[in-house]
């Protein structure tokens, strides 16, 4: 089936300083991948789109200049929380398109980051 | 995307039936019912999905009304393993998935 690798599966970083998180399709090219986020208690948020070699598309709220989406290959996205504060301090998760199977997206385990 | 409504929590008993409910009455045409789970601290988890016609497969089986306008998660013998928040989402398919606050589901010995 398809698998999805995300990491770090948890970082802590000072304020201020940056952070990359990976996602990685094992056995797929995935040509969409979405990342998300979610904080205690609540549900997940979907934060942008990344498609491979363009652009990605970030939701209403979400600082495009503050989390950075690179998506240059069919088998990597990166997520870069930069200058990250106390309250960036969540669980992020990124979901690929393609693989095996008819159901189309899955998902990575996520990163816990914590911002202090 | 459409939305659903889902009761907030469930408890179902060990090796019992649990069957979740989904209203997404204001579904489209193209729309996909899909059905993932989350554990505590782990990425959401695929369970089945299907457009109008019952689904079924080794974790779960999807009743899909025929208006489609809700569906029902079976999980035909509940374990301990199997408490987590599950979610209802409809989707164009390669749109992505907008998350509700889902149902969660405890399974008691």
């Amino acid at each position: 089936g398809a698998v999805v690798s995300q990491h770090p599966s948890w970082v802590i970083c000072k304020s201020g300083t940056s952070v990359k998180i990976e996602c990685r399709s094992l056995d797929f090219q995935a040509t969409t991948m979405f990342w998300y986020r979610q904080f205690p208690k609540q549900s997940l948020m979907l934060m942008a789109t990344s498609n491979e070699g363009s652009k990605a598309t970030y939701e209403q709220g979400v600082e495009k200049d503050k989390f950075l989406i690179n998506h240059a290959s069919l088998t990597l996205s990166t997520l870069t929380v930069t200058s990250a504060h106390p309250e960036d301090s969540s669980f992020y998760i990124c979901s690929a398109m393609g693989g095996t199977g008819s159901y189309g997206y899955t998902f990575g385990s996520g990163t816990r980051l914590t911002v202090v | 995307d459409a939305k659903t409504t889902q009761p907030p929590s469930m408890d179902c008993a060990e090796g019992r039936a649990a069957n979740l409910p989904c209203n997404h009455s204001t579904i489209s045409g193209n729309e996909y019912v899909y059905w993932y789970r989350q554990i505590h601290s782990q990425g959401p988890q695929y369970i089945i999905h299907g457009l109008k016609n019952n689904e079924t497969n080794e974790m779960a089986s999807l009743i899909i009304t025929e208006d489609r306008k809700s569906s029902t998660l079976i999980l035909p013998h509940a374990t301990l393993r199997d408490t987590a928040v599950y979610y209802c989402i409809v989707s164009n398919s390669g749109y992505a998935l907008n998350f509700g606050k889902g149902t969660s589901l405890l399974v008691t010995p």
